[in-house]
């Protein structure tokens, strides 16, 4: 499977612990999003890595996440002290900026980590 | 700031019909994208079509076409001949390029059956 791959697909925890989750992109792509999901909303932009730099957070991204990218190919997106209003699904998604286009990119998407704290 | 709105929450359409989902947006951006993704069960999103702002042509792939009035700034897709896997949430999402990257912003999504 050469797609997107998103671990744990879900996480249940108690309020207050952390959890982390793990993005493996698509190997070629040197750009990675995290976005979160919530129940009969769109994606909402969490933050953005360009190989191992993260370049865009949103201010979503309170100071009990943080994200990483360590060697520029996998992501690990941690939440602590978890909190009910976390539970959200987590979507990773990568690109890579097409050929020739100044601007022009496709995202490619995980199946998403589907959190609940309780 | 840039706003994608779906004003059809759910739809429903025969099997082997033809459906339009609308999707408008609010930008003062003059070079853009625009994309409609599918969000099935298994949640997975996937990239059914793209547009890019400047190409006054309106994009088509396969079943999957759209109505792209950049004027009204307006993005329909239309789905032909409606299949029972087309039975998805569908996200209208709008790709600005910034310096540090490129942004993506997404609608709240409409919810398709395809009845068979």
């Amino acid at each position: 499977d050469t797609g997107v791959s998103q671990d744990p697909r879900h996480k249940i925890t108690k309020r207050g612990q952390n959890v982390t989750f793990r993005c493996d992109p698509i190997s070629e792509h040197n750009r990675l999003y995290w976005y979160r999901q919530t129940l009969g909303q769109g994606p909402e932009f969490l933050t953005y890595f360009q190989n191992e730099a993260q370049l865009e957070k949103s201010r979503l991204l309170s100071d009990r996440f943080s994200a990483e990218r360590p060697k520029g190919s996998f992501s690990t997106l941690e939440i602590q002290r978890t909190e009910q209003g976390d539970s959200a699904m987590y979507l990773c998604a990568s690109s890579v900026r097409e050929q020739g286009a100044r601007s022009n990119e496709k995202l490619f998407f995980g199946s998403g980590t589907q959190l609940s704290v309780l | 700031a840039q706003t994608v709105t779906q004003s059809q929450p759910e739809m429903s359409v025969q099997e082997a019909e033809t459906v339009t989902l609308s999707c408008t947006y609010d930008t003062s951006e003059s070079n853009y994208y625009l994309f409609w993704y599918k969000q099935p069960p298994s949640r997975q999103m996937i990239l059914v079509i793209r547009q890019e702002a400047y190409k006054q042509q309106n994009a088509t792939e396969n079943r999957f076409s759209v109505n792209f009035q950049k004027a009204a700034k307006s993005f329909s897709l239309k789905i032909s001949d409606s299949q029972l896997g087309d039975t998805a949430m569908y996200f209208c999402a709008f790709m600005k390029h910034s310096r540090s990257g490129n942004q993506f912003y997404f609608g709240t999504g409409t919810s398709l059956t395809v009845i068979p």
